[in-house]
């Protein structure tokens, strides 16, 4: 069975660091893009990012390059959403999910981390 | 960017409707369209993908179709489990936008 299992919640303060992870299990992790999808409180879906683990090949959004990082470790399947200094506006929901290259969509998404970010 | 734009942002109706939910890209985008499906405190679930191909695993009440600049999902029969919030993406270009998304909403 294909599956994402993403880490847990955290609670940060701002101008903190932080590092999200994704971990792939079931299908082949260095073949497959694997994105990172932001959700706001009761906003709508926002694309952030894409790496392909296979040869570390990422493209961000521009409204999200240099905000974050991703990156990869295909030696242990999986992917990382990271952030050098938090903000309050980083509050949200974040979840990686599977990209089909074949289907051009993301067939497979992980549970989500929230993040909160509050002094 | 291009811009995806639904409609409407919520929408109302009862167990049995047939509902249409309208999503337009801001320039052609031929046939690069999925819909997805998300339900409060759970991930999106993929619907359809290519404008119009079902997912496996997805009940055939849900259709998609369109291509180029406007395109539409429908739901032939509303059941109580498709009360949720719907979303379109781009995939024609990166960075692959969505939709803002339309809340199907029991009347």
């Amino acid at each position: 069975e294909v599956q994402l299992v993403q880490s847990g919640a955290e609670v940060k303060k701002p101008g903190e660091s932080l590092k999200i992870s994704c971990k792939g299990s079931g299908y082949s992790f260095t073949n497959y893009w694997i994105g990172w999808v932001r959700q706001m409180p009761g906003k709508g879906l926002e694309w952030m990012g894409i790496i392909y683990p296979g040869d570390s090949d990422t493209r961000y959004s521009p409204s999200f390059q240099g905000q974050v990082t991703v990156s990869a470790d295909k030696s242990i399947s999986t992917a990382y959403l990271q952030w050098s200094s938090l903000k309050a506006s980083d509050t949200a929901m974040y979840y990686c999910a599977i990209y089909s290259s074949g289907r051009s969509s993301f067939d497979n998404w992980g549970q989500g981390t929230l993040v909160t970010v509050s002094s | 960017d291009i811009q995806m734009t639904q409609s409407p942002s919520s929408l109302s109706a009862s167990v049995g409707d047939r509902v249409t939910i309208t999503c337009r890209a801001s320039q052609s985008i031929s046939s690069y369209l999925n819909w997805y499906q998300q339900k409060p405190g759970k991930a999106p679930k993929l619907l359809i993908y290519a404008a119009s191909s079902l997912q496996s695993g997805v009940p055939s009440r849900f259709s998609g179709s369109g291509s180029g600049t406007d395109f539409t999902l429908t739901i032939s029969s509303l059941q109580p489990e498709d009360f949720a919030t719907y979303y379109c993406q781009q995939s024609y270009s990166s960075p692959r936008t969505f939709g803002q998304g339309t809340k199907l909403e029991i009347k």
